[in-house]
């Protein structure tokens, strides 16, 4: 079965950065992911398409403070130099045969 | 610049129907596949179901919770999608979001709309 796992919250100061994990269930460490961010009150914002070669689509005005990277079935959403507009939910997704799957999202304070 | 408007929600009673459309500009609606997406009160993201590009037959697929009871539409040359929900019940509350896909088959959500709640109370 597809899942996605991600840690309920996270936390970083103003200025540092954070990784947060989103990990693919066994048997699916291949799968393409992507990275949305959700802030209080708003709706959800496409932040980027990350494949296992390591590249990446971003989404229209993402800045490059947002980046993307692996190692086997986990999946890392990097942001440096926080600000506070940043924090947010970020929720990964990925997609099989038929199928849409989120994680359960993280929740990001910005300190 | 990609824009999805979603239509307004509402309240509705368990049982009932309801229909969403999302109105789509800024790119070249029957080159994409379509979904929505739904998010509960203070929950996560919730895939509910998908259309796929007339390249590829325009066919659907749905999440478990939904499948039977909601079908997804679409107007290429009104470039509308439609989420259309019998048989609502009250755990069907939520806000809703028509998304792009990133692709004509399958893909990420590249784009939102920015959401509409659907209340399903008596």
């Amino acid at each position: 079965q597809l899942v996605l796992t991600q840690s309920p919250s996270a936390s970083a100061s103003l200025g540092a950065s954070v990784k947060l994990t989103c990990t693919l269930s066994s048997g699916h460490s291949n799968y393409v992911i992507a990275w949305h961010q959700q802030q209080p009150e708003k709706g959800p914002r496409y932040l980027m398409k990350f494949n296992i070669d390591g590249t990446h689509t971003k989404g229209d005005g993402i800045p490059d403070r947002f980046s993307g990277s692996s190692s086997g079935a986990e999946r890392y959403l990097t942001i440096s130099n926080l600000q506070s507009e940043d924090e947010a939910d970020y929720y990964c997704q990925t997609w099989g045969t038929g199928i849409q799957v989120f994680g359960g999202g993280t929740k990001l304070n910005v300190l | 610049e990609v824009q999805l408007v979603e239509s307004e929600g509402g309240l509705v009673q368990p049982g009932r129907s309801l229909r969403l459309s999302c109105t789509a500009s800024g790119f070249t609606f029957g080159d994409y596949a379509m979904s929505w997406v739904r998010q509960a009160p203070g929950k996560g993201l919730e895939w509910v179901g998908f259309i796929r590009s007339k390249t590829y037959g325009g066919t659907t697929e749905y999440a478990a919770s939904v499948k039977g009871r909601f079908t997804i539409s679409r107007d290429d040359s009104k470039s509308i999608a439609y989420l259309q929900m019998n048989s609502l019940k009250t755990e069907d509350t939520a806000v809703y979001y028509c998304t792009r896909v990133g692709g004509s088959y399958q893909g990420p959500f590249d784009s939102w709309g920015q959401g509409t709640l659907v209340t399903v109370s008596s």
